[in-house]
């Protein structure tokens, strides 16, 4: 079946300017997570949510970093005012987990974002 | 905090010999393992998990061995082939939430 899917696969914006990142999860998967991914290091969790409610959002950086998930399947994660340390590899991940972690997140191919 | 790291950056195999990939973390109570292939320009791929309650899980040409003890896991590649070469990451949940604790991971090179 289908895995998760990511849009855009590149996104190159001013600095300054406003960005949408956009997730597909895993048809019926429940829990959905934001990684970001920077060059040669590993994926650094952003946000994770369970349905429609953002679970634990403790790895945002800052209040410029939001995400949403209205319907509990699609999700947007936006960027305000965005600077260049924010280029970086956005990963989006899905999991039938319902409530405990003993399942594997699956990942999308990400949206590499650059700010000039 | 929680961590978890892989032994080397970089490890490079003659094609059809096999390779070990090591990593090692620091909170005692993680249960869940899992690890991952990251081929360039793409994401993580899921190859295969472990539970603490196990030592060893085998799946096709690959096999994760799991040493509470020592709080060390690893991941075994038989028979390498050019496909293999990639990024590896070992990955562990943060005790009592669902983020995922990536190492750095270690870069597989297969040689012809």
């Amino acid at each position: 079946g289908a895995g998760v899917s990511q849009t855009p696969s590149n996104k190159v914006t001013e600095k300054g300017k406003y960005v949408e990142l956009r997730c597909d999860p895993i048809s019926g998967h429940t829990a959905l997570y934001w990684y970001r991914q920077s060059l040669g290091q590993g994926p650094e969790f952003l946000i994770y949510f369970q349905g429609t409610g953002a679970a634990d959002d403790s790895g945002l950086p800052n209040d410029r970093f939001f995400a949403v998930r209205p319907e509990g399947s699609v999700s947007t994660l936006k960027i305000q005012r965005t600077e260049r340390g924010d280029s970086a590899v956005y990963l989006c991940a899905s999991s039938s987990a319902p409530t405990g972690v003993d399942q594997p997140q699956h990942f999308g191919d990400g949206t590499r974002l650059s700010i000039l | 905090g929680e961590s978890v790291g892989l032994h080397l950056p970089t490890l490079s195999v003659q094609e059809g010999d096999n390779s070990i990939i090591n990593c090692a973390y620091s909170n005692s109570a993680s249960d869940y393992f899992i690890w991952y292939k990251q081929e360039s320009g793409k994401g993580p791929q899921f190859i295969i998990d472990i539970r603490s309650n196990m030592d060893k899980r085998q799946g096709q040409r690959v096999t994760v061995l799991l040493n509470k003890t020592v709080k060390h896991l690893s991941l075994q590649i038989a028979a390498t082939q050019p496909g293999d070469s990639a990024v590896y990451f070992c990955a562990a949940p943060l005790q009592g939430a669902q983020k995922l604790v990536f190492g750095q991971g270690t870069r597989l090179t297969i040689n012809p």
